[in-house]
């Protein structure tokens, strides 16, 4: 089975501090992802690296940056946290090929962020 | 926009009575369609794929259509638990490796 971890189910943090959630997945899967997920705007992409050293913006990447030094774990950093940040943050991965229909992404259970 | 629509947003049944959530979306060029369900608090698990060749797919007491051309799926579960209640999340992927989510419908099973 494929699992993805994350480092922490619960953080809280205070504004203006710079925050590490942490990804790791073990099915050697060249995709990893990160979202956000808020009530009433559902899930929302933040970034995703199809690579090592990889990186694509999503739609809502302001704010955040990433880091995929290996191919195994997946960084999300938030530069400078501030309140709207505050968020369940969920990471998945998914083996590769962009156009193919086979390839299901797969979750881990969460980081609650809260900042204060 | 592409959009996936849920409806309802919430639903509640008496155990032992079938299941039948709904999922919209706009894009026709859908490479496949995931369904996923979500406990309070925690991450997505994965239930079904289905590819965009595909009609439907079974799992257990889960059945999940795909009509490409109208822009729907449905997921069926059969003779409902109370172990059953959670959030059921639909989201398709096009070209390139992102998904695009609905907003869920949330489900009580009442013993």
């Amino acid at each position: 089975d494929v699992k993805v971890t994350q480092s922490s189910r619960y953080l809280v943090k205070r504004t203006g501090e710079k925050v590490f959630l942490e990804c790791v997945q073990d099915m050697d899967h060249e995709n990893m992802f990160w979202y956000r997920q808020d009530p009433g705007l559902g899930l929302r992409l933040i970034y995703f690296s199809y690579d090592v050293k990889m990186k694509e913006k999503g739609d809502i990447p302001e704010g955040y940056s990433v880091s995929r030094e290996k191919k195994e774990r997946f960084s999300l950093i938030l530069e400078s946290a501030s309140t709207n940040q505050t968020s369940m943050y969920l990471c998945a991965s998914s083996p590769p090929g962009a156009d193919s229909s086979y390839n299901e992404q797969f979750f881990g259970p969460g980081t609650r962020l809260t900042v204060l | 926009k592409q959009e996936v629509t849920q409806i309802p947003a919430a639903l509640s049944v008496p155990e032992g009575e079938n299941l039948v959530l709904n999922c919209s979306f706009t894009d026709s060029a859908i490479y496949n369609l995931q369904w996923f369900r979500q406990d309070p608090g925690k991450g997505l698990t994965s239930l079904l794929l289905i590819q965009s060749s595909q009609r439907e797919q079974t799992s257990g007491r889960l059945n999940a259509s795909l009509d490409k051309s109208s822009g729907r799926s449905t997921l069926y579960i059969a003779a409902s638990q109370p172990g059953d209640s959670a959030t059921y999340l639909c989201a398709y992927k096009a070209a390139g490796n992102k998904l695009t989510f609905g907003g869920g419908t949330r489900v009580l099973v009442k013993p």
